[in-house]
């Protein structure tokens, strides 16, 4: 099984800040890699898939990078409605599995 | 628009059993893979199970594997997972996803979700 592991598990930060999150996988998924972002009581929302592509409708101050283990999460300068917490997930191979995400907060 | 609206979580007894739902509507059902994913209490995302577009292939994850099935019906456009044997851990809000094509298992629009609550 693929673990991801997140980082930072919080990062605190003002609107107009620019966040960085990484992920990192336990053996290389090439670029299968997804974002989303999860507000409380909202269903998660897919913000990146394939490591780099923005998904329908995503604005593009997200913007993902990376291959094999090492990926980012950039959001260039924070809108309030982007504080949230964001997962990433694998679909290199079986089973797919989700990293334990970063909650942006306001700082 | 697409819809996804999940149905049948509850309260249930360690050992029991339930049936999840997924009705779909606003996408050709039978074209895209379809997974359930779920939220235990304070926790974060789980992937539980894929199948793909004609049901020929299903996955599971481990912790689930040997209680869980996901089964389709493409002529109802309805997702289904049958949970067998549930235990406490098993408490969780459930997700049906729809993946991004017939091979991208990304989920690209989800349900709000149904509770399962396992208690003894």
């Amino acid at each position: 099984e693929i673990v991801l592991t997140q980082s930072p598990a919080t990062l605190s930060l003002s609107p107009g800040e620019r966040a960085t999150l990484s992920c990192r996988a336990s053996q290389s998924v090439g670029s299968a890699l997804a974002w989303y972002q999860h507000k409380p009581g909202q269903a998660p929302r897919l913000l990146i898939f394939d490591a780099s592509y923005r998904a329908t409708g995503i604005p593009a101050r997200f913007s993902g990078s990376g291959s094999g283990t090492d990926f980012t999460l950039t959001i260039s300068s924070l809108e309030p409605e982007d504080f949230a917490v964001y997962y990433c997930q694998h679909r290199n191979n079986w089973p797919l599995t989700f990293g334990g995400g970063t909650k942006v907060e306001i700082k | 628009e697409v819809q996804l609206l999940e149905s049948g979580g509850g309260l249930v007894q360690p050992g029991g059993s339930l049936r999840l739902s997924c009705a779909a509507s606003g996408f050709t059902f039978s074209n895209y893979v379809l997974t359930w994913v779920r939220q235990a209490p304070g926790k974060g995302l789980e992937w539980v199970s894929g199948i793909v577009n004609n049901g020929a292939g299903t996955f599971y994850a481990d912790s689930v594997k040997g209680r869980f099935t996901i089964s389709r019906d493409n002529s109802k456009n309805t997702l289904y997972m049958q949970m067998n044997s549930l235990r406490a851990e098993d408490t969780a809000l459930y997700y049906c996803v729809k993946g991004r094509d017939s091979s991208n298992w990304f989920g690209d629009y989800w349900g709000q979700g149904t509770l399962v609550t396992v208690f003894s």
